[in-house]
Parts: C-alpha cells; sequence; structure tokens
C-alpha cells in the first residue's frame, strides 16, 4: 500500500493554459474525491466518483473543470483556460465505502499545488 | 446546508500545556466526525474520529467526544509537546456518499 499519490507535486503555468493533474487512488478503495484548498482554509468538496461514475460535482466546479476516472482506479482533474483564481492546492482522497457508511475515512494524498501566472 | 465550524487561530502554547480546539458543526442527518491534522509540508492525516452520539476518539494522546446536544466535537489534549504544532481540521462526513466538509483549519504552535 503506497499510499494516495498525486502528480504533477508542482505546477507553474500562464493563464489561459490548460492543466491535468493525475490521482493514483490506494488500489483496494472504490471511492475518489478531489477536493481544494487555499492558504488558511479548509479543503473544499469539488466531486466524487464510485468505481467510475460521478456521482457528485459542487457548484464550485465550473465548466472550466473536468474530471475523469475512466476504468475505477486512477482519476484526472483538467483545468481549461486557467484563472489566476485557480490558484490553490489540489487534493485528491479515496476510501472504500458501500451505501451507509458509519465512518468513511478518507486518505488523502499530498496535493498538487497550482500556481497561474 | 451541513457546515463546520472552528475557533480561530493562530494558537500559541507553551509545551505541557492544556490544549482545546473547539469545534460545532450543523447538520441535518447523524453525521461522522472526524478531527484531521495537517503537518507542515504533509498532507491531511486522520488523527481521531467518532461515529455517533457520546462516542469519545482517541489518538496520540488527543481526544474529542461526539456531543449532539451541543453539536460539538472539541479537541482536547492534556499536555501539547513541540511536535503537535500542525494545523488542525475539524470535519464531518455525510453518510451517504461519504464526502467531509471541512472547518476552515486552527493552526497550532507549541513553543518549547
Amino acid at each position: 500500500d503506497t499510499g494516495v499519490s498525486q502528480n504533477p507535486r508542482h505546477k507553474i503555468t500562464k493563464r489561459g493554459q490548460n492543466v491535468t493533474f493525475r490521482c493514483d487512488p490506494i488500489s483496494e478503495h472504490n471511492r475518489l474525491y478531489w477536493y481544494r484548498q487555499t492558504l488558511g482554509q479548509g479543503p473544499e468538496f469539488l466531486t466524487y466518483f464510485q468505481n467510475e461514475a460521478q456521482l457528485e460535482k459542487s457548484r464550485l466546479l465550473s465548466d472550466r473543470f473536468s474530471a475523469e476516472r475512466p476504468k475505477g482506479s486512477f482519476s484526472t482533474l483538467e483545468i481549461q483556460r486557467t484563472e489566476q483564481g485557480d490558484s490553490a492546492m489540489y487534493l485528491c482522497a479515496s476510501s472504500f465505502g458501500q451505501g451507509y457508511s458509519g465512518a468513511n475515512v478518507l486518505t488523502f494524498g499530498a496535493g498538487s499545488r497550482l500556481t497561474v501566472l | 446546508g451541513d457546515s463546520v465550524t472552528q475557533m480561530e487561530g493562530p494558537v500559541t502554547l507553551s509545551e505541557e500545556a492544556f490544549l482545546t480546539i473547539n469545534c460545532t458543526y450543523t447538520a441535518t442527518g447523524y453525521p461522522s466526525l472526524f478531527w484531521y491534522v495537517q503537518y507542515p509540508g504533509e498532507g491531511l492525516q486522520l488523527l481521531l474520529k467518532a461515529t455517533k452520539a457520546d462516542d469519545k476518539g482517541s489518538n496520540k494522546g488527543f481526544e474529542a467526544t461526539y456531543r449532539k446536544e451541543t453539536t460539538s466535537f472539541h479537541l482536547e489534549k492534556g499536555s501539547v509537546q513541540v511536535s503537535d504544532s500542525a494545523v488542525y481540521f475539524c470535519a464531518l462526513s455525510d453518510r451517504g456518499r461519504g464526502k467531509l466538509i471541512f472547518g476552515q483549519g486552527t493552526e497550532l504552535s507549541v513553543k518549547p
């Protein structure tokens, strides 16, 4: 078990460019979550997958954001036409859960930091 | 919607002092409650959890009790160490999809 892996760890890009982040969850975990964290704030939920199905998207996830989990394993988060306001840490987390979960413990990756110039 | 409110930081304590970080929540159902910790330069780590009213979560000397009547989950430690310096996040989890809703975090700095 190598934990949740995120790449790249840091991405610097110019406004208007597209960026893609990858998350490799713990292999036996069926649930995968993306969060965004800005300085001094708690993580904000972006989207959730159960296996390959994207079951929930936050209103924070504008049309420029898209996430996929094509085979129910790794996931990608793409941001198109980046804006300076997109600068943040993007966190991925995974868990194993089925239906009602009394304590669905999320394991987080180290995050991918995006800086938009 | 569901939300979590934490006491604002930063909190600065001397080593061996008693720690309390307040956390209250608003939820329509019966959430599970968590404390996560983020050490400098590291990712979020689960510190402790509680799944129902009156449950006490504990780990590494930290404790928190799920109080349904006051909708609170305050974090306590009897004697803090310099190595406890970190940002602490209170969170609740909806029982359907398990997503976490976080508070804004409380930075703790422990001085020798």
